[in-house]
């Protein structure tokens, strides 16, 4: 398998809920990042995780934990959501966070798409 | 702060067209500058990237970008629309810290027969 794979593709969850998004890349790169995209809106950069270490928090609510366990995976632990984070979360990655100052070249996986009831 | 501005969230073209999706900037520094675009239920895809070199990119499927710094824009081009162009398109900048992208609100392009 190559690529960037996201999982699940879809959820659908409660306010109360616990839930994590899952992200794998297959291309060898140090560098992992989550984005948020609702309609209307720019892509929102979320975290950036460069060998396995957080670099980058923008500012994201605490209902959201990112998880690195290696430079293939990236989870995104949701609880207690609110109505307004329901969106696409997109996951990308790159040869390593630097690298995206030389390339432009992150690789997004097809996105999970979240709905907040 | 770095950002980016496009303008128009819709544009519609005839196939055989031309296209032209816009793009402003504001960087602190000098600017690294991309446009990517999203096919319906994919990821995104890298269309083009200008990195200081020469002013006038070209990237894949035939669209191309020219960066005008006294404008502070980098518009795409195509000479002449496909159907299969019809998709969202985002224009992004580097982050200050060079390790992210900033990304514009994207662009939806419909191409009719």
């Amino acid at each position: 398998e190559t690529g960037v794979t996201q999982t699940p593709r879809h959820l659908v969850m409660g306010m109360t809920n616990k839930k994590s998004l899952k992200c794998e890349q297959h291309l060898g790169h140090n560098a992992m990042y989550w984005y948020k995209q609702s309609a209307k809106k720019p892509l929102e950069l979320m975290f950036v995780y460069n060998f396995k270490e957080q670099t980058e928090n923008n500012s994201v609510p605490s209902r959201f934990s990112p998880e690195c366990p290696n430079s293939s995976h990236l989870f995104l632990h949701l609880h207690t959501l609110q109505p307004e984070d329901s969106a696409l979360y997109l996951c990308a990655s790159s040869q390593s966070s630097l690298a995206v100052a030389n390339t432009g070249e992150l690789f997004f996986g097809e996105g999970s798409r979240l709905t907040v009831l | 702060a770095q950002s980016v501005t496009q303008l128009g969230s819709h544009v519609s073209v005839s196939e055989g067209a031309l296209v032209l999706l816009r793009c402003n900037y504001s960087s602190s520094v000098p600017p690294y500058l991309f446009w990517y675009v999203q096919y319906p239920n994919q990821g995104l895809q890298l269309l083009l990237k200008y990195t200081s070199a020469a002013t006038l990119v070209k990237g894949i499927n035939g669209f191309e970008a020219e960066f005008k710094k006294s404008e502070t824009s980098f518009h795409l081009t195509k000479p002449s629309a496909h159907m299969s162009d019809a998709a969202e398109y985002f224009c992004a900048v580097r982050n200050q810290a060079g390790t992210a992208l900033i990304f514009g609100k994207g662009t939806t392009l419909s191409v009719s027969s």
